[in-house]
């Protein structure tokens, strides 16, 4: 089955305690990306990646870091996070974004930290 | 830049009646457009997209959508709403390699 997983789906931490989200898709697509959701607010991109070795900003990347040695893989890490990244996360997957494919979304993953 | 406005965070529907849901965009360039839904405790999902190919789009569960070039509008509808239709509904629009959602619009379906 296609799909994109991550892992944890629900994770309560304290502030400072450094963290990764793993988030995997099956579908060889070159384009993942990760997203959080605050109410009220939408989904707002955190980083993208093109391709393996490729990476950039989405619009709010302060406080996180990704890596993309994988084609599969696209890990969220928070080095120290704080209850402001109290959030829940989305990890998204697609062929290409330069055409019209769409994207493909995670279960999410509930952060809280305190 | 790219953005995508939805009016209305919150929308209220009898079941069997027209559903509505409003989006307005931004865009310098033609822009590739989606509608998605979020279930309860779940991921979104593609209801329908716009590339450029038809001005009427069909996607799943009954949903269209109508690019509106003149009003930068991509309004969602659904002629009869089923209980089954109550979710998040977001808007969003491809900006170079990003993609820009707005704020989210909850539909609720009164029995």
């Amino acid at each position: 089955e296609a799909q994109v997983t991550q892992n944890p789906r629900y994770l309560i931490t304290v502030t400072g305690k450094k963290l990764t989200v793993t988030c995997s898709q099956n579908m060889n697509h070159e384009y993942m990306s990760w997203y959080r959701q605050d109410p009220g607010l939408g989904l707002r991109q955190i980083y993208y990646s093109m391709n393996v070795e490729v990476t950039d900003k989405g619009d709010v990347p302060e406080g996180y870091k990704v890596s993309r040695k994988e084609k599969r893989n696209f890990p969220l890490i928070l080095e120290s996070p704080s209850p402001n990244q109290t959030s829940l996360y989305f990890c998204a997957s697609s062929l290409n974004p330069g055409t019209a494919y769409e994207q493909y979304f995670g279960p999410g993953t509930r952060l809280t930290v305190t | 830049a790219q953005s995508v406005t939805q009016l209305g965070s919150h929308v209220s529907v009898s079941e069997g009646a027209l559903v509505l849901l409003r989006c307005n965009y931004s865009s310098s360039v033609p822009p590739y457009l989606f509608w998605y839904v979020q279930y309860p405790n779940q991921g979104l999902q593609l209801l329908l997209k716009y590339t450029s190919a038809a001005t009427l789009v069909k996607g799943i569960n009954g949903f269209e959508a109508e690019f509106k070039k003149s009003e930068t509008s991509f309004h969602l509808t659904k002629p009869s709403a089923h209980m089954s239709d109550a979710a998040e509904y977001f808007c969003a629009v491809r900006g170079g390699n990003q993609f820009y959602f707005g704020t989210g619009t909850s539909l609720t379906v009164i029995p």
